[in-house]
């Protein structure tokens, strides 16, 4: 069965410093992942998709790399910002997965603290 | 530029009544989805279109139905609200569905449902 399990399942930092968020899946064959940002009460938006060819990729503070050999990807998010506080979720594009080709992990609640 | 837009926002039910959720996108997306989210849970699909006057069933599609009557909408109804269809709606759409590469998919802000 495919899925995705992502760690931890919160985390608290202080503003400024730096995290790490894990994603690892057992999704075959594998298409693309993707990286969605979640704030309280509103929907996912996308941050980085990731192919099997690539290995970084960022935008702005947020860089999310990939190891297809290994199957796992991580989020890491540089200097953080109050901002940064959301869940977010990891997303992996696969036949296999469902109907929409789709499996979600269940995110990870980031909380930074001033 | 909307994106997409959900109402109602919030909705309370009692346990029998029905509901319609309704879903407007105005990105000329083909492809457009419900989904339900629930506390320690990922993203459940609930029923999707791959195109005006088409829609499939997703992974949790039981006590709902939806209708795609025209390309820029997408309709969730509920029949009997049960109190196990409590949760957050989210309504999506994507430009293509099971492409290799790049659509992502563009989420609504969500109906939230309680079901008494």
């Amino acid at each position: 069965k495919n899925q995705v399990e992502q760690s931890p399942q919160s985390l608290i930092i202080l503003e400024g410093k730096n995290c790490t968020l894990q994603c690892n899946y057992t999704v075959s064959p594998f298409s693309n992942l993707r990286w969605y940002k979640q704030d309280t009460g509103r929907g996912p938006v996308s941050l980085t998709i990731m192919t099997f060819s690539e290995n970084t990729k960022s935008n702005g503070r947020y860089t999310a790399t990939l190891d297809a050999d290994t199957k796992q990807s991580s989020l890491h998010i540089t200097a953080s910002q109050l901002s940064d506080s959301a869940s977010y979720i990891c997303v992996v594009r696969g036949s296999g997965g469902g109907a929409d080709g789709l499996t979600f992990g269940k995110g990870t609640h980031l909380i930074i603290q001033p | 530029n909307a994106g997409v837009t959900q109402t109602p926002k919030f909705r309370v039910l009692k346990t029998g009544q029905s509901m319609t959720l309704l879903c407007a996108q105005d990105m000329n997306h083909e492809y457009m989805y419900w989904y339900r989210q629930d506390p320690g849970m990922g993203l459940r699909l609930i029923h999707y279109s791959v195109g005006e006057g088409t829609t499939a069933k997703g992974e949790v599609p039981d006590g709902y139905n939806v209708s795609r009557l025209k390309k820029q909408n997408f309709l969730l109804g509920l029949e009997s609200a049960a109190p196990s269809q409590t949760s957050v709606y989210f309504c999506a759409s994507s430009y293509s569905h099971r492409a290799a590469g790049s659509s992502p998919l563009h989420f609504g802000n969500g109906t939230r449902l309680t079901v008494t």
